[in-house]
């Protein structure tokens, strides 16, 4: 089985500083990836994909991710960020012939104001 | 509605007793999928339903649970004999495809006491 790593599980940041959450997976094959966000009090909501292509994928609220097939990975970045984006974020990866999606354990990230 | 609902937002039961969790998902979404959320952890796949084809129950965590869709709309997932460690967020989900992402419901938080 895969399965989907997020070394970073507390990120604590000031306001306007840059963001890069890691994301890493075990599955040799064609991948789909993920990245979710669930803000406090509220439904985990889709933050951005990615399926083939432009590895460079943007997602909303200025993040993207990088798809780094030979690391196996696929972290998530923001240039700056705000006191709004706290929330818990999580990396999903969908396996080519799996029909569901495996998350990782979350990175729950903390802006001060 | 516009979005996958979940009924109740909030069940707390005594150690022993039976539950259901309504999952009311997008119309015309034809995947629904079971997922839980414990506390400090990522989200662990319980049950996959796609169409009218047989479900993956691979992830139900054992035959105390169960969980059924019907007329390829709502699901019901059923906890029986319920134990401490079956406390979390009972989330459900639902997906135009594997393509799509999923689009989450807010959640049934279970207490069992």
């Amino acid at each position: 089985a895969q399965s989907v790593s997020q070394h970073n599980h507390h990120v604590i940041l000031s306001e306007a500083a840059s963001l890069e959450l890691g994301c890493n997976y075990s599955y040799g094959g064609t991948v789909n990836l993920f990245w979710y966000v669930q803000y406090p009090g509220q439904h985990l909501q889709l933050l951005l994909k990615y399926f083939s292509g432009d590895p460079l994928v943007k997602g909303i609220k200025g993040f993207e991710a990088e798809f780094i097939k030979s690391k196996f990975s696929f972290n998530l970045r923001k240039p700056s960020v705000q006191w709004s984006d706290t929330a818990e974020y999580f990396c999903a990866v969908l396996e080519g012939s799996a029909r569901q999606l495996t998350f990782g354990s979350g990175t729950q990230l903390t802006v001060l104001p | 509605g516009a979005g996958v609902s979940q009924s109740p937002s909030n069940k707390v039961t005594e150690k022993g007793k039976d539950v259901e969790l309504r999952c009311d998902p997008i119309s015309g979404h034809t995947a629904l999928y079971w997922y839980r959320q414990s506390l400090g952890q990522g989200l662990e796949f319980l049950i996959y339903f796609q169409g009218n084809s047989a479900p993956d129950k691979s992830g139900l965590p054992s035959d105390r649970f169960s969980a059924e869709r019907t007329g390829g709309s709502v699901s019901t997932l059923t906890i029986q004999r319920t134990q401490q460690e079956d406390s979390a967020v009972y989330l459900c989900a639902s997906s135009q495809g594997q393509n799509y992402g999923y689009t989450f419901g807010s959640g049934t938080r279970l207490t069992v006491v």
